[in-house]
């Protein structure tokens, strides 16, 4: 079955770390998304592709960047860890651009102490 | 900008019916999208709707009105593993997913 993975689940690491959060996805899909999750703001986009070597900017970028180099994977890396970048990160992919819904991994939890 | 509202929290009785509401300022719109998340899990699809009226799906329901910026979820028969957090998502002009804040169901015996 087709699926999508992150890696690792849970991580903690050092303020000024930089640090690597893997997205795997077997649907070949071209839309891959990463988003954050934290209390009382839901589901904010960090990056978005829409293809192999696309990549654009969310709504809460900073400190994050993104590439991708085949359909299959997106790694998010944090540039240097921030405490306010503790949170629960996830990835998704989408089928459609227009009508897919999202297919999310299991979620990424990081710490930055 | 975006801005997508619901309810932070409902309760309900098991076998119920309750309704959670969403309403919504885009900038154009591709597509109404409702997403289930229990604790500590990832989101999954529940359901989607684009053009005006009531999507049915079993127990769920998903209703959606374009000129008003509404949307609501329907749940019938509430059993206790619906307790979790209900998302709703919508797609702008540029069809990018944004999400409301979460509205976290409560379902009591």
């Amino acid at each position: 079955d087709a699926e999508i993975t992150q890696s690792p689940r849970h991580k903690i690491t050092e303020t000024g770390r930089q640090v690597t959060l893997a997205c795997h996805q077997t649907w070949n899909h071209n839309n891959m998304f990463w988003y954050r999750q934290d209390l009382g703001h839901g589901l904010r986009l960090i990056h978005y592709s829409y293809g192999v070597h696309d990549t654009n900017k969310g709504e809460v970028s900073d400190g994050y960047s993104v590439s991708r180099s085949n359909t299959e994977d997106l790694p998010l890396t944090l540039e240097s860890a921030a405490s306010s970048q503790t949170s629960v990160y996830f990835c998704a992919s989408s089928g459609a651009r227009t009508t897919g819904e999202l297919f999310f991994g299991e979620g990424s939890r990081l710490t930055v102490l | 900008g975006q801005n997508i509202d619901q309810p932070t929290e409902m309760t309900a009785t098991e076998g119920a019916i309750v309704q959670i509401n969403c309403t919504y300022q885009t900038s154009g719109f591709n597509g109404l999208f409702w997403y289930q998340q229990h604790a500590g899990e990832a989101p999954t699809f529940l359901s989607y709707n684009v053009l005006d009226g009531l999507e049915e799906k079993g127990r769920f329901s998903s209703f959606l009105s374009r000129s008003k910026g509404y949307s609501y979820l329907l749940l019938k028969e509430l059993q206790m593993k619906d307790s979790a957090s209900y998302l709703c998502a919508v797609k702008d002009g540029s069809y990018i997913p944004t999400f409301g804040r979460g509205t976290s169901l409560i379902v009591h015996p």
